[in-house]
Formats: structure tokens, sequence, C-alpha cells
């Protein structure tokens, strides 16, 4: 069975600072991975994803996130935040090799210190 | 594209009575899923269809909750009788392929009382 933990429910960075957001899986086989952010009274939206290839992905707004199979991790980080990213960010995983559920951790609450 | 759209954004209702819940997915994606959102369970997959036919739906609660897709442009997902518990936000999302990422609607935040 598959399962994400995202290590802190809420994270307080200053304006300009590093963002670091940490997820770990568990997974029987090779895993699609999963960043997606929620701004208030909105649906989830796809921030990155890690399929197949390199490691290091890139995503939309400065994001990025490191796929490290030895560590099970795929971290979320950000080189200087913005006031903008204050919102809830989910990490999830899929199976790669045949479709189950998407599997959302429980979700880390960003704010942005100015 | 309007992406996926839910309605209504809000739903205050008493407890026993009918709720309905709305969602139009994005053109083309094959995929439709329902999910529920609480402080409490974080998101929980309700169900999904692919192709209108419904796959999983070993997330939806109990009887009381019921979910169609009549054609590949819509699908309601159904509470009779409500109760105060089922009060949380619930998610439409809908997926072009099986590994393809999710594109999920504004959510109808539902209140039971």
């Amino acid at each position: 069975a598959q399962s994400v933990t995202q290590l802190g429910s809420h994270v307080s960075v200053s304006e300009g600072a590093l963002v670091l957001l940490r997820c770990n899986y568990s997974s029987s086989v090779p895993p699609y991975l999963f960043w997606y952010v929620q701004y208030p009274n909105q649906g989830l939206q796809l921030l990155l994803k890690y399929t197949t290839g390199a490691t290091l992905v890139k995503g939309i707004n400065g994001f990025e996130a490191e796929f490290k199979k030895s560590e099970t991790s795929f971290h979320l980080t950000k080189p200087s935040a913005h006031m903008s990213d204050a919102a809830e960010y989910f990490c999830a995983v899929t199976k790669k090799t045949s479709y189950d559920k998407v599997i959302f951790g429980p979700g880390t609450s960003l704010s942005v210190i100015p | 594209d309007a992406g996926v759209i839910q309605s209504p954004r809000h739903e205050v209702t008493e407890m026993g009575q009918e709720v309905t819940l709305r969602c139009k997915p994005i053109s083309g994606h094959d995929y439709l899923f329902w999910y529920r959102q609480t402080m409490m369970r974080g998101l929980e997959l309700l169900i999904y269809f692919n192709n209108n036919v419904p796959i999983d739906d070993s997330g939806m609660p109990e009887d009381r909750f019921s979910a169609k897709m009549p054609n590949a442009s819509f699908s309601t997902l159904k509470i009779q009788p409500s109760e105060p518990r089922d009060s949380a936000v619930y998610f439409c999302a809908s997926s072009f392929k099986l590994d393809s990422p999710l594109h999920f609607g504004n959510g109808t935040r539902l209140t039971v009382t």
C-alpha cells in the first residue's frame, strides 16, 4: 500500500527566505509523485510532477522538487518566498505501473511573513 | 477551457434533506473523481469514473451517498438523507489519462445543520 507523509502541518517563512516543504512516500512499486497547491476557497492546482527521467523537476511559480529514491523523498523547494505563495501544499503519490488511487498527504500550510 | 465546473459553490441544508452536487469535467477527459475534504480526514477519494462508468466506489462512506455520470460532460453526487457529519468541501476533478495530473473544480462547501 502506498502512503504519503508531510512533515510539519504548518510552516512559516519570511518573505525572500527559502521555502522547504517535506514529503516522504512509501510505495512498493515505482511511483509517480506530484505536488499540488490549494489557495483559499479554491480547488487544488498542479505545481509539478515526477514520472520518469530527470529527478529534479521544475514547476510553476519558481518551485522545484527532487525525487530521491534512496530517501523515498520528494521535497518541495523555492529559493525565495513571495507573499503570494501562502497556501496549502499537498504531496501525492500513485503507482507508475498501474493505476491505483492517488494518495494525498495531509497537507502543509505555508505562511509567508512580510 | 473553462476548467472543471462545480455547482453550487455553497450549500446549506437541514439534516435529513437530500443534497445534489453537480460537476462538469473538462472536455476530453476520460476520468472523473469525487473527493471530500475535511480538517480531520484531509482529502478522501469517494468514487471515480472512467468513460462514464464507475470504477471504484470503495471510498463512498455509506449507502446514503450515490454518484452518477449519465454522460461525458456531467456527474452528480447525491446525499440522501444528509447528516451534520457530511459537512465538508466536496471536490470534483477530472484527468485525461490514468497517470495524468488531476484538474480540480473550486469545490462545493456543504453545511448540514
